[in-house]
């Protein structure tokens, strides 16, 4: 089976200092992986994912994930925190065995402090 | 406007009441998904759909029904409800059953069960 783990449930980083949300996961085929962002009071949006074209996957909001195989990592980064960047970030994964299974993580919750 | 529309909003009920909640979606996607979200826990799959007709149990199916008679339609339905599934529920869908497509989430169902 597979899992998500994302390493933090908070983490806190002053304007304009550097974004980095780690997410490892276990599969024996490196599946489908998704960043999405939850404002408060909303539904998830999609940051990026990756889809085996490109190891490092640019998203909206400047933010980037690079995939590492060797390490089942996707961290999650951006070299400048804003104020508007306060959310819920949530990594995720889809097998390609089986499409219609998702697993989320149990997010990380960022702070950007002014 | 492409959307996942859940009604209700806000949902207060008792213990062994039933009850729906309604998802559909105006974009002519394939595939749905019902999800809920605990604290500590992200998200985590109840029930999925690759079309119409075709469900499929996610990670925590008890106690949840679904149906998909039609494309846009997927409601989630709670027949004999308990405290334990208060929680917060998305509906979400993407274009086809490949697993890299994105999810699109509704505004979620904030339910409690008394």
């Amino acid at each position: 089976a597979q899992s998500v783990t994302q390493l933090g449930s908070h983490v806190s980083v002053s304007e304009g200092a550097l974004v980095l949300l780690r997410c490892n996961y276990s599969s024996s085929v490196p599946p489908y992986l998704f960043w999405y962002v939850q404002y408060p009071n909303q539904g998830l949006q999609l940051l990026l994912k990756y889809t085996s074209a490109a190891t490092l996957v640019k998203g909206i909001n400047g933010f980037e994930a690079e995939f590492k195989k060797s390490e089942t990592s996707f961290h999650l980064t951006k070299p400048s925190a804003h104020m508007s960047d306060a959310a819920e970030y949530f990594c995720a994964v889809t097998p390609n065995t089986n499409a219609g299974k998702s697993t989320f993580g149990d997010g990380t919750t960022l702070t950007v402090k002014p | 406007e492409a959307q996942v529309t859940q009604n209700p909003r806000y949902l207060i009920t008792v213990t062994g009441k039933k009850l729906t909640v309604t998802c559909s979606q105006n974009m002519n996607h394939e595939y749905m998904s019902w999800y809920r979200q605990d604290p500590g826990l992200g998200l985590r799959q109840i029930y999925y759909s690759m079309n119409v007709e075709v469900t499929d149990k996610g990670d925590v199916p008890e106690g949840y029904k679904v149906s998909r008679k039609e494309k846009r339609n997927f409601p989630l339905i709670l027949e004999s409800p308990s405290p334990n599934q208060t929680s917060l529920y998305f509906c979400a869908s993407s274009l086809s059953r490949q697993g890299n497509e994105k999810l699109f989430f509704g505004s979620g169902t904030q339910l409690s069960v008394l």
